[in-house]
């Protein structure tokens, strides 16, 4: 079975400064997708990246992006140039890519980003 | 595009008695889940429905626990009878297919049990 770790339950960031998240995974399939998702309080979760396990290359979306690292098995995100907005629960997902069965998200714990202005 | 709607948002029952949860899914996603996410804890997939059939259910509780989506739009989940560790949200999700590029997932509100 695929399992999430997100090792930080709480983060910090002072505004403007950058901040990165960790998220290490364990899977026996080598065709996946990995996911960060953003929950605000009270607020619906939306995604905020997504990488695909067979690009060497690292995904970025605007001040977001993520450090792949495969044979590690390691999906951290970045954000840069952090604003009061992105405080919020970040969790880290995992989905297989192909194959029958199940297509669930697999999440991590969570962590809680808070942003000082 | 309307989002995935949820309703209630807010329920509060006491232990045993009956509670259900509707969901409405964007519209043409083909592929619908409820997750259960408990204070602190990432969300855990209950159940997964393609149209109208059920994909994946092995961590549905049964006993207590059941859900359908009859014409392959609309769902609800039900929790007859309900327990203290059945507190959590309820998060909907659908997507345009089950599996490739397009099964992204979208989440709605969710809906927040309070059991007593």
């Amino acid at each position: 079975a695929q399992t999430v770790t997100q090792s930080q339950p709480e983060m910090s960031v002072q505004e403007a400064e950058t901040v990165t998240l960790s998220c290490t995974y364990d899977t026996s399939e080598s065709d996946y997708y990995l996911f960060w998702y953003k929950q605000p309080p009270s607020r619906q979760m939306i995604l905020v990246i997504r990488q695909e396990a067979y690009k060497q290359q690292n995904a970025t979306e605007n001040r977001f992006s993520v450090n792949f690292q495969k044979a590690a098995k390691s999906f951290s995100l970045k954000i840069s140039d952090s604003q009061l907005g992105d405080a919020a629960m970040y969790f880290c997902a995992y989905r297989r890519r192909s194959g029958a069965g199940s297509y669930q998200l697999t999440f991590g714990k969570g962590t809680k980003l808070s942003v000082i202005p | 595009e309307a989002g995935v709607a949820q309703s209630p948002r807010y329920k509060i029952i006491e232990k045993r008695q009956s509670v259900a949860f509707w969901c409405n899914p964007i519209s043409g996603h083909a592929t619908l889940y409820w997750y259960q996410q408990i204070l602190g804890q990432g969300p855990k997939l209950l159940i997964q429905f393609q149209n109208n059939g059920v994909v994946d259910d092995s961590q549905l509780p049964k006993d207590r626990f059941s859900a359908e989506r009859l014409k392959g739009v609309d769902s609800t989940l039900k929790i007859q009878p309900a327990k203290l560790e059945d507190s959590a949200v309820y998060l909907c999700a659908s997507s345009l297919t089950l599996q490739g590029a397009r099964n992204e997932q979208y989440f709605g509100p969710g809906t927040r049990l309070t059991v007593t």
